[in-house]
C-alpha cells in the first residue's frame, strides 16, 4: 500500500463548476501538506501550503487538512479551461523529503 | 530567470550508454532534490542534496546512479549503462531550508530521458 493515495482520474467538468481533489495518506509523521499543478511535459508548480488541519484559501482554491481522518482536500472555484492539468498531492514528515501521490488529471471543458 | 533550470529538456539515447543530466537551483537555495516521474504517475524522490553534502538517497537509486553537487551550487545526476527501465522524466527541485521545518520544494521543467 503507498503512503499517500490518489485517484487517478480523469476528472471531467465544464467550465464555471467547482473541482473537488482529494488524497488520503497512512503515515502519521506527515505534518506539511501541498498540492502541486503540473501541465503536460513541465515540472510540478507549488499552489498551496499548509501545516495545520483545517481551511487555506487563496484566490480560487481552498485547501483542507483533516489529519484526524488522514485525509487532503483542494477545491477549485469557478474553474477554468486553463485549470486543466494534473493535480499532484504532496506531503512531507518534519524536515524530510517529499512524498507525493500519484496525480488527478483534471479536464474543464469550455 | 531565477527559477530551478535543467539541461537538457530531452535526452534520447541507445541501450547501454551513459547520460548526465544538470541542474541549477534558485540561487541561495541549499537543498537540492532530485526525483523521476513516469507517465501517470508522481514523482519518486531519489535523492537530495543540503549544500554539497548528499544526505539522503532512494533505494530506488541503483549503484547505476550517481548525483554530485560540487561546491554545493548546481547538480549531475548520471545514469551509467542505461536501460530501457530509466526512461522517465527526470526532476530537479530546490528549497531553503532555515531555522524551522517549513521548506517549500520548487521544481525545474525536468529532463525527459528515452531510452532506445
Amino acid at each position: 500500500q503507498k503512503e499517500v493515495e490518489q485517484d487517478p482520474g480523469p476528472l471531467s467538468v465544464p467550465e464555471g463548476a467547482i473541482v473537488s481533489l482529494n488524497c488520503t495518506y497512512s503515515n502519521s509523521a506527515f505534518q506539511y501538506f501541498m498540492w502541486y499543478r503540473q501541465y503536460s511535459r513541465k515540472g510540478p508548480e507549488l499552489l498551496m501550503y499548509t501545516y495545520s488541519s483545517g481551511n487555506k484559501e487563496d484566490g480560487r482554491f481552498t485547501a483542507q487538512v483533516d489529519k484526524s481522518s488522514k485525509y487532503i482536500s483542494l477545491f477549485i472555484r469557478d474553474s477554468q479551461p486553463s485549470d486543466s492539468a494534473t493535480y499532484l498531492c504532496a506531503m512531507q514528515a518534519a524536515g524530510n523529503k517529499l512524498t507525493f501521490g500519484g496525480g488527478t488529471r483534471v479536464l474543464v471543458k469550455p | 530567470d531565477t527559477g530551478v533550470s535543467q539541461n537538457p529538456r530531452h535526452k534520447i539515447t541507445k541501450r547501454g550508454q551513459n547520460v548526465t543530466f544538470r541542474c541549477d537551483p534558485i540561487s541561495e537555495h541549499n537543498r537540492l532534490y532530485w526525483y523521476r516521474q513516469t507517465l501517470g504517475q508522481g514523482p519518486e524522490f531519489l535523492t537530495y542534496f543540503q549544500n554539497e553534502a548528499q544526505l539522503e538517497k532512494s533505494r530506488l537509486l541503483s549503484d547505476r546512479f550517481s548525483a554530485e553537487r560540487p561546491k554545493g551550487s548546481f547538480s549531475t545526476l548520471e545514469i551509467q549503462r542505461t536501460e530501457q527501465g530509466d526512461s522517465a522524466m527526470y526532476l530537479c527541485a530546490s528549497s531553503l531550508r532555515g531555522g524551522t521545518t517549513n521548506e517549500k520544494l520548487f521544481f525545474g521543467s525536468g529532463t525527459q530521458l528515452s531510452v532506445l
